[in-house]
């Protein structure tokens, strides 16, 4: 079975700090991995994925994350917050062949001013 | 612009009422599903359908029920028996064959559902 694990349910940071949002996975075999944010009162929008190519992923709107299979963890980062990126983030994890994604409980980013 | 078409955004229903919440995508995806949504629980898998007239339970279906008649169309309808409903729906599709985890879900903008 596949599992992700986000730590930190609440995250703040200051405008202009780094954004680390945590995320570790666990799969039986290579995983496909995502980043996900979520705005107010909106749908997911993807910011990344993972899919046994480079190790570091660049997303839209600044983000990147590097999957590391030392310690099965996918992080989300960004060199310098904007108030624009307070949101909510998910990472999922996906395995080929199975025909769901297994989503995390979600880390909301408040951006401080 | 392709993408996934939710109504309404906003539904109240009324205690023993049953409701439906639309879900219509015209990415030609083969895959889709409905997911609730409560604060500090994440997305919770209601129903998913991967073909035309097929689908199956999520981890929460009971007090729901689906349709899948045509390709562009899987309506959730949430009913009577959910004691709980009150939540924000999300509805996504996805690419069928193999690899839908490897492309990853493209998702509506949600219907936030209200008891009153």
């Amino acid at each position: 079975a596949q599992s992700v694990t986000q730590l930190g349910s609440h995250v703040s940071v200051s405008e202009g700090a780094l954004v680390l949002l945590r995320c570790n996975y666990s799969s039986s075999v290579p995983p496909y991995l995502f980043w996900y944010v979520q705005y107010p009162n909106q749908g997911l929008q993807l910011l990344l994925k993972y899919t046994s190519a480079a190790t570091l992923v660049k997303g839209i709107n600044g983000f990147e994350a590097e999957f590391k299979k030392s310690e099965t963890s996918f992080h989300l980062t960004k060199p310098s917050a904007h108030m624009s990126d307070a949101a909510e983030y998910f990472c999922a994890v996906g395995k080929f062949g199975n025909e769901k994604l297994t989503f995390g409980t979600g880390t909301r980013l408040t951006i401080i001013p | 612009d392709g993408g996934i078409t939710q109504s309404p955004k906003y539904l109240f229903r009324k205690e023993g009422q049953n409701v439906t919440l639309s879900c219509e995508q015209n990415l030609n995806h083969d895959a889709m599903y409905w997911y609730r949504q409560d604060p500090g629980q994440g997305l919770r898998l209601i129903y998913y359908s991967q073909i035309v007239n097929d689908f199956q339970k999520g981890d929460i279906a009971e007090g729901y029920s689906v349709s899948r008649e045509k390709k562009e169309s899987f309506p959730l309808t949430v009913t009577s028996a959910q004691k709980n409903p009150t939540a924000f729906y999300l509805c996504a599709s996805s690419t069928q064959g193999q690899a839908p985890s490897f492309y990853g879900y493209t998702f509506g903008s949600g219907t936030r559902l209200t008891v009153v």
